[in-house]
């Protein structure tokens, strides 16, 4: 199975200011159809997950352009320029490239 | 607006077994790979089970092959999950979600307790 390291477990961030979390797969993500399937979750205290980014660098509709996905090989980034309150809550990564779909230990955010 | 409402969770015995239903509206059922995750209490995501557009194709996380299986019925716009021979270690809330994690469920809570 392809182990999604994600670093560093526990993020405190002050309001206004950038955060960065990283994701390192054990193995290529790139599908033959070209496409590197990883994607990046926020689950907020007490709520379902919601899928912001997709395919490394595509945002989900709705979602604030202050989340940015990037990298490429087994080494990916979400940044948030500016972190807000409601940004509060716990980040996964995950891969859809191989079976089975596998998650990152998980980032949890505080301000 | 997508819809996913999971329901049939509850509490079950070691070694029992419980069907998980999602009942999915609000966009074209049919046409998408679904899935089902968990969340155990306190823990991480992990993903359990895809199913493809037309139930020809499945995949499972070994922790559950065997036991768990995915199902859905196209007509009714609804997702399954039959869980089978129950461990402690497969408390959680179960979430259903679209194949590649779009939209999710509020998720459903297994507890396995004697």
């Amino acid at each position: 199975d392809v182990v999604m390291s994600q670093s560093p477990l526990s993020l405190l961030v002050t309001l206004g200011q950038p955060a960065s979390i990283s994701c390192r797969p054990s193995q290529s993500l790139i599908y033959s159809d070209g496409y590197t399937y990883l994607s990046w979750f926020q689950q907020r205290p007490g709520q379902s997950p919601r899928r912001l980014i997709y395919k490394v660098s595509n945002r989900d509709s709705g979602v604030p352009d202050r989340f940015s996905g990037s990298g490429s090989g087994t080494d990916f980034t979400l940044k948030i320029s500016r972190v807000e309150a409601e940004d509060v809550g716990v980040y996964y990564c995950m891969q859809g490239t191989h079976w089975p779909r596998t998650f990152g230990q998980g980032t949890k955010l505080e301000i | 607006e997508v819809q996913l409402v999971e329901s049939g969770g509850g509490l079950v015995q070691p070694g029992g077994s419980l069907r998980l239903s999602c009942a999915a509206s609000g966009f074209m059922f049919s046409g998408h790979w679904m899935s089902w995750a968990r969340q155990a209490p306190g823990k991480g995501l992990e993903w359990v089970a895809n199913i493809k557009e037309d139930g020809s194709e499945k995949y499972y996380v070994d922790s559950v092959k065997g036991r768990f299986t995915i199902s859905r019925d196209n007509t009714k716009n609804s997702l399954y999950l039959q869980i089978n021979s129950l461990r402690a270690e497969d408390t959680a809330v179960y979430y259903c979600a679209t194949g590649a994690g779009q939209d999710w469920g509020q998720g459903t809570l297994v507890i396995v307790s004697s």
